[in-house]
């Protein structure tokens, strides 16, 4: 059974860059039907779309937070990875990282990350 | 880009049924959707993809009492015999070649 598992710091502070983890287990991020994404949930607020990869490193991005946002992929060691540059209070959210088969179909448990100094 | 619009709240009776709406915007009306489930506290959960015709394929472990059905730009959630679990907020996704959007999530109440 595939499970995502995010991972990184609790606490970021301002202007500094957020920085996660999604560890794949039960299944390979190589797999050619799929991309992974990151997708974010500010306290009380919906869902935000924040980007995808594929395992050959194609990325797309949120226009919104594209400037900031880096994804990358470790094949071998069955991760990807978000970097969030230049933080502020307004990213201080739950983050998600998900498998997508065109839709959103297996996510992780969620990591809460505060930006405060 | 597609534009999911879906109402802020919904409420229900135990054991009723309830239609829950998630409209794509003009010009992407035969786009597929998903609908996710969010308990309190919880990570989203995979429902359902839903296509224009109304054919849907649900997730593992959905239980029956979840289905989907479409009419034109409209995409519908139905839970029958609604039980106290079903409290939650639901969410709509969509996708396209270089982009995805979440709708703004309703919020069902179970009275």
């Amino acid at each position: 059974q595939l499970q995502l598992q995010e991972s990184g710091p609790g606490l970021v502070k301002p202007s500094e860059t957020l920085s996660l983890t999604c560890t794949v287990s039960g299944g390979s991020i190589s797999s050619s039907s799929y991309y992974w994404g990151w997708i974010r949930q500010p306290p009380g607020k919906g869902l935000e779309w924040i980007g995808s990869i594929y395992y050959s490193g194609s990325t797309y991005y949120n226009p919104s937070l594209k400037s900031r946002v880096t994804i990358s992929v470790d094949t071998s060691k069955n991760q990807f990875s978000l970097k969030l540059s230049s933080v502020t209070a307004a990213d201080t959210a739950v983050y998600y990282c998900a498998r997508l088969y065109g839709f959103s179909d297996v996510w992780g448990q969620g990591t809460t990350v505060t930006v405060s100094s | 880009q597609p534009v999911l619009t879906q109402s802020s709240s919904a409420s229900a009776s135990l054991g009723s049924s309830v239609k829950l709406t998630c409209t794509l915007s003009s010009g992407h009306s035969s786009y597929i959707i998903a609908w996710h489930q969010q308990q309190p506290g919880k990570a989203p959960r995979y429902l359902m993809k839903l296509e224009g015709s109304g054919s849907y394929n649900k997730g593992s472990g959905v239980p029956d009492r979840f289905s989907g059905s479409s009419s034109g730009a409209d995409r519908y959630l139905t839970i029958s015999n609604l039980q106290s679990e079903d409290e939650a907020d639901y969410y709509c996704e969509t996708w396209d070649s270089n982009t995805r959007v979440f709708g703004g999530g309703t919020k069902l109440t179970v009275l």
